[in-house]
């Protein structure tokens, strides 16, 4: 089974401040996105990444950087936190292998970490 | 008009109901669809995947495609108490080894109640 593992459930971080979410995937995957996840609005894209130290922005990039150093793992970041940031963040990765028929538009999800900044 | 449209509800049905899900698109390029099952506060997992138009079934759960219409559909039969989450659809126009993009419905939150 694909795992997706993010390193915080839950932050709590106040306005100003360097925030860093961690993503891990485990099944050696060159795709991985960010999104937040807001009531009313669904999910929203930030950033992805094709490959390492490759990424491109999503439709809402305000705000955030991301990071990929290694293929396993993809950060992003909040440079300096504000309060319209507090939000539900998502990572997911996907193959990119053409042998995976189908398999190739699935994305794999994290568990979320919940932010909120104070 | 937006590209994908779901109800959002809330949906709240008895145990045992039929549930109906839908969601309606407006790009005709769509041809890979799936339902994705969010429990709160968890992330999202794949729930059903159909390629183009027709019917799949996984136990208690059927998906339905109808790409003349521009609607794809999932059902859940018997539904129990576990069932209530928020089910997001999300569709894709290629399955290109560097397409990346997933066009997600808003999500349905459906209860079921015992």
């Amino acid at each position: 089974d694909v795992k997706v593992t993010q390193s915080s459930r839950y932050l709590v971080k106040r306005t100003g401040e360097k925030v860093f979410l961690e993503c891990v995937q485990d099944m050696d995957h060159e795709n991985m996105f960010w999104y937040r996840q807001d009531p009313g609005l669904g999910l929203r894209l930030i950033y992805f990444s094709y490959d390492v130290k490759m990424k491109e922005k999503g439709d809402i990039p305000e705000g955030y950087s991301v990071s990929r150093e290694k293929k396993e793992r993809f950060s992003l970041i909040l440079e300096s936190a504000s309060t319209n940031q507090t939000s539900m963040y998502l990572c997911a990765s996907k193959t990119r292998d053409r042998r995976a028929t189908l398999a190739k538009n699935i994305q794999y999800f994290g568990a979320g970490t919940r932010l909120s900044v104070l | 008009q937006k590209e994908v449209e779901q109800d959002p509800g809330p949906l709240s049905v008895p145990e045992g109901a039929i549930v109906s899900l839908n969601c309606t698109y407006s790009n005709s390029a769509f041809q890979y669809f799936m339902w994705y099952r969010q429990y709160s506060r968890k992330g999202p997992e794949l729930l059903m995947y159909t390629y183009s138009s027709g019917n799949k079934e996984d136990g208690r759960f059927t998906a339905q495609v109808d790409k003349s219409s521009k609607y794809i559909s999932l059902f859940i039969r018997d539904s129990q108490p576990s069932d209530s989450a928020t089910y997001l659809c999300a569709m894709s126009a290629n399955s290109g080894a560097g397409s990346y993009q997933l066009t997600f419905g808003k999500g349905t939150k459906l209860s079921v109640i015992p």
